[in-house]
């Protein structure tokens, strides 16, 4: 069984400062793994995912993450906050065959302060 | 291309009644997910359908049964409708593949009263 876990479910930074947000995935089989963010009342929109090859991947709006197999980690990072960044942060990881679907943390919420 | 397209967007029933909620998937798609989103349980799967079959299903009772047509579009019920089943539920598809995205729609929220 797979299982993802965020630490920490609320997250402030100021405008400017460095974002990073936490994620370890626990999982038998090479991991798919996604960080996904959510506005209020909207969906989940996609902001990078890892399959396989480079373990840095950069994402939409500045995003990038860093797959580390040896921390079983997939931390989210952005070098500069704006204030639209203030969302809720999903990492999430996908199974395989006939169990493909996704498996969520719990969430980050990432205030921004000015 | 357009994107995954849930409807209703909003939903109130009462206690005791069933409710459809529908999904378009994103064009050439044919993989589509079901996520119900709380507060308290956070995001947790409910099932997937690929070509008109489920192929997975969460921990949910069986109140909650969906489906898949031939053009991809999907629907799922949830019957005797209870508070707890206040939440917002997601759609989701993807291509077929293990690697691949999911791609969300907005979501339908149901308010149970």
């Amino acid at each position: 069984a797979q299982s993802v876990t965020q630490l920490g479910s609320h997250v402030s930074v100021s405008e400017g400062a460095l974002v990073l947000l936490r994620c370890n995935y626990s999982s038998s089989v090479p991991p798919y793994l996604f960080w996904y963010v959510q506005y209020p009342n909207q969906g989940l929109q996609l902001l990078l995912k890892y399959t396989t090859g480079a373990t840095l991947v950069k994402g939409i709006n500045g995003f990038e993450a860093e797959f580390k197999k040896s921390e079983t980690s997939f931390h989210l990072t952005k070098p500069s906050a704006h204030m639209s960044d203030a969302a809720e942060y999903f990492c999430a990881v996908r199974g395989s065959g006939s169990a493909r679907q996704l498996t969520f943390g719990s969430g980050t919420q990432l205030t921004v302060l000015p | 291309k357009a994107g995954v397209t849930q409807t209703p967007r909003y939903l109130i029933k009462t206690r005791g009644q069933q409710v459809t909620l529908s999904c378009s998937p994103i064009s050439g798609h044919r993989s589509v997910s079901w996520y119900q989103q709380t507060p308290g349980q956070g995001l947790q799967f409910l099932f997937e359908y690929f070509s008109e079959t489920q192929r997975n299903k969460g921990n949910f009772p069986g109140r909650f049964s969906g489906r898949q047509f031939s053009n991809s579009r999907s629907e799922m019920n949830v019957s005797t409708l209870e508070l707890g089943d206040s939440a917002l539920y997601l759609c989701a598809s993807s291509e077929q593949g293990d690697n691949t995205e999911a791609f969300f729609g907005q979501g339908t929220r149901l308010t149970v009263v």
